[in-house]
């Protein structure tokens, strides 16, 4: 099972693009990178999924190497409202692999004024 | 609207009092999966379903238990709950087992076992 590093904390400002990058060194070739929000009191919800190259959708995008030994989150103007903890997981896409999967300590966004 | 629901959301137990939080999904999922969250440790992956009757252990099962009789149903039962249980719960569902697939999150049950 692959393990992901991303920072434990950033800071940004309203209106700027932030990029959250996750390390995940050992992805093994059938894994999909995903990245979850968790708002305080709340469970995680899917922003974004991608296996190769890019992937934008109406809340961000997702920057994927050639090697794909890293993922980079990048989120457009952020609000306030995107202050939340935003994890990356990585794992397979076959059956049987991959639901233990492993879940870091996520990143802490926070937005400023 | 498709949604995970979880009851009770807020729980206080003392130690051996046997407790069961209710989980229920209107996705028709298939896989269904609870977790615990501690500060510091991050979310925890207890007991999964594949289906119906088909359950099997996560990272972190000892202490609990889980039964899926309905597809739309995964109850977490903690029969002699301990202070170390103490923690926030949650439970998620999906279309299937592999990662590729979304995993949509309940709201959360909030335990302390004194």
């Amino acid at each position: 099972l692959a393990k992901t590093t991303q920072p434990i904390s950033m800071d940004s400002y309203e209106g700027q693009e932030v990029n959250i990058t996750c390390s995940h060194n050992n992805i093994a070739t059938n894994d999909y990178i995903t990245w979850y929000q968790q708002f305080p009191s709340q469970g995680p919800r899917f922003i974004i999924q991608g296996y190769k190259t890019k992937v934008t959708n109406e809340v961000a995008s997702l920057f994927i190497p050639a090697d794909r030994k890293s993922s980079t989150l990048s989120l457009p103007r952020v609000s306030l409202s995107d202050t939340a903890v935003y994890y990356c997981l990585v794992g397979g896409g076959t059956a049987g692999n991959n639901r233990k999967l492993i879940w870091g300590l996520g990143t802490s966004l926070a937005v400023n004024p | 609207e498709a949604q995970v629901t979880q009851n009770p959301r807020y729980l206080i137990t003392v130690t051996g009092k046997k407790l069961t939080v209710t989980c229920s999904q209107n996705m028709n999922h298939e896989y269904m999966s609870w977790y615990r969250q501690d500060p510091g440790l991050g979310l925890r992956q207890i007991y999964y379903s594949m289906n119906v009757e088909v359950t099997d252990k996560g990272d972190v099962p000892e202490g609990y238990k889980v039964s899926r009789k309905e597809k739309r149903n995964f109850p977490l039962i903690l029969e002699s709950p301990s202070p170390n249980q103490t923690s926030l719960y949650f439970c998620a569902s999906s279309l299937g087992l592999a990662a590729s697939y979304e995993q949509y999150f309940g709201p959360g049950t909030r335990l302390t076992v004194t």
